[in-house]
């Protein structure tokens, strides 16, 4: 079965640059989550799109930005990258559609952003 | 390939009733396993968190127990209240080159009908 795909899977960029970190959710699904997870760290919940449209927002720092496109990827956009931004990013999908009702939330392998 | 699978998919319960949902995983080396509630569209919350040695931890009426051996993981849910409606996700890590690699299960969707 189709999983979510995040790529890179590794990205290293330097300080003060962008990186730009993409998800393809599993087929169907209409409803994509991101989250940071630091070193020894418990996953921060960044912001979520329903539909193309932003459902929820969490502790995304105004340096970052994300959308979901027409095709329901989603793209998120960092800029003036900073030490501390050295994590792991985790996309998600969902759908309560597909999920009959469910709210299953299915997590992409993750992408390893290093700023050095 | 580590896996963590979680059951059931999703659940109905009453008001008041206990819960149990499992997790069952095969990453190794283990390091920690993690049970989260999250509500739709929110962060994930930490319930509790085990390492190797740990067989039982308890979080108000949340108690999580760990088999290592087994490789299982069960979160159960006492005197069950409305809020307690939300996904529960299992998610067991790994140390790899001084990092911990977390795998999520897929988590179950619980919902506490009055």
């Amino acid at each position: 079965a189709a999983g979510v795909i995040q790529s890179p899977r590794h990205l290293i960029k330097e300080k003060r640059e962008t990186a730009t970190l993409k998800c393809y959710p599993i087929p169907r699904h209409d409803t994509v989550y991101w989250y940071q997870q630091g070193p020894g760290q418990d996953p921060q919940f960044l912001i979520s799109f329903y539909e193309k449209m932003q459902s929820d927002k969490g502790s995304i720092p105004d340096r970052f930005s994300a959308q979901q496109f027409s095709d329901y990827h989603s793209e998120l956009n960092m800029s003036s990258l900073e030490l501390g931004d050295s994590a792991l990013y985790f996309c998600a999908s969902s759908s309560l559609a597909v999920g009959g009702g469910t709210d299953t939330q299915y997590f992409g392998p993750g992408t390893r952003l290093t700023v050095l | 390939k580590n896996q963590v699978e979680q059951s059931p998919q999703s659940l109905i319960i009453l008001e008041g009733k206990n819960c149990t949902l499992q997790c069952n995983y095969t990453v190794s080396p283990f390091s920690n396993l993690r049970w989260y509630k999250q509500d739709t569209g929110r962060g994930p919350v930490s319930l509790t968190i085990m390492t190797f040695s740990e067989n039982t931890k308890s979080n108000g009426r949340y108690t999580a127990t760990l088999d290592a051996d087994t490789k299982q993981s069960s979160l159960h849910i006492t005197a069950s209240q409305l809020s307690d409606s939300a996904s529960y996700i299992c998610v067991v890590s790994l140390a790899s080159g001084g990092s911990y690699i977390p795998t999520f299960g897929r988590g179950t969707s619980l919902i506490v009908h009055p």
